[in-house]
């Protein structure tokens, strides 16, 4: 089955850019998705990318998807105290399957 | 309004009772699951349904049964709560494109 792997942690400073990667297993993956978990909150969609994309862009997101490496990584620039929070990488593996494997989750946090 | 709710948040409850915690979506969905997220933060699928039919059942205890009467709602029962059934229970739903929209989520404290 599908395996998707997270770093933990990372810090950064206020202002600077963060970038959280992700590396998955199953090269059949056709959607990617970057989900944003705040303390005590739900999981709320960030993003996503379609496996035939390679960069998406919507504000300070910006999504790489390197499918040769089965990577993905989320940029935030201009990294807030407000992005702190855990961020979730998950990949769906194709029609039929109704299952999305979820990393383990990387915790940004943001020093002021 | 709430896409995907579920009640109630929190659940406090002593070993070895029965509990059922209830998740509703009005989004239209025809997929809805249940997660379980452990102290660590880690996420796992425990059950999927689509039209009201089971299609994925993890490694889960048989104490743990879902129940979709219709396919807006997705009920989780727990029979016999144990120590470590205590975690953050999340529900979502889905439609084609699976991206999942997710629930509050449940905090179980199991004493």
């Amino acid at each position: 089955g599908e395996d998707v792997e997270q770093s933990l942690f990372l810090s950064v400073r206020e202002g600077d850019s963060s970038v959280i990667n992700c590396t998955y297993t199953d090269s059949s993956s056709t959607y990617l998705y970057w989900y944003k978990q705040e303390p005590g909150a739900g999981l709320q969609l960030l993003t996503y990318i379609f496996s035939n994309m390679d960069m998406k862009q919507d504000q300070r997101l910006t999504v790489l998807l390197n499918k040769k490496d089965k990577h993905l990584s989320l940029r935030i620039a201009d990294t807030q105290t407000g992005d702190s929070a855990i961020y979730f990488c998950a990949a769906y593996s194709g029609a039929g399957s109704y299952q999305l494997t979820f990393g383990k989750g990387t915790k940004l946090s943001v020093i002021p | 309004d709430t896409a995907v709710s579920q009640t109630p948040k929190y659940l406090v409850t002593q070993m070895g009772n029965d509990k059922s915690i209830k998740c509703e979506q009005n989004l239209g969905h025809d997929t809805m699951y249940w997660y379980k997220q452990d102290s660590k933060k880690f996420l796992k699928i425990m059950f999927s349904y689509n039209n009201k039919e089971l299609i994925i059942n993890e490694t889960v205890p048989n104490r743990f049964s879902p129940k979709s009467p219709d396919k807006a709602h997705l009920n989780l029962h727990i029979n016999s709560l144990e120590l470590g059934d205590s975690a953050v229970y999340f529900c979502a739903s889905s439609q084609d494109t699976n991206e999942q929209f997710f629930g509050p989520g449940t905090r179980l404290t199991v004493l």
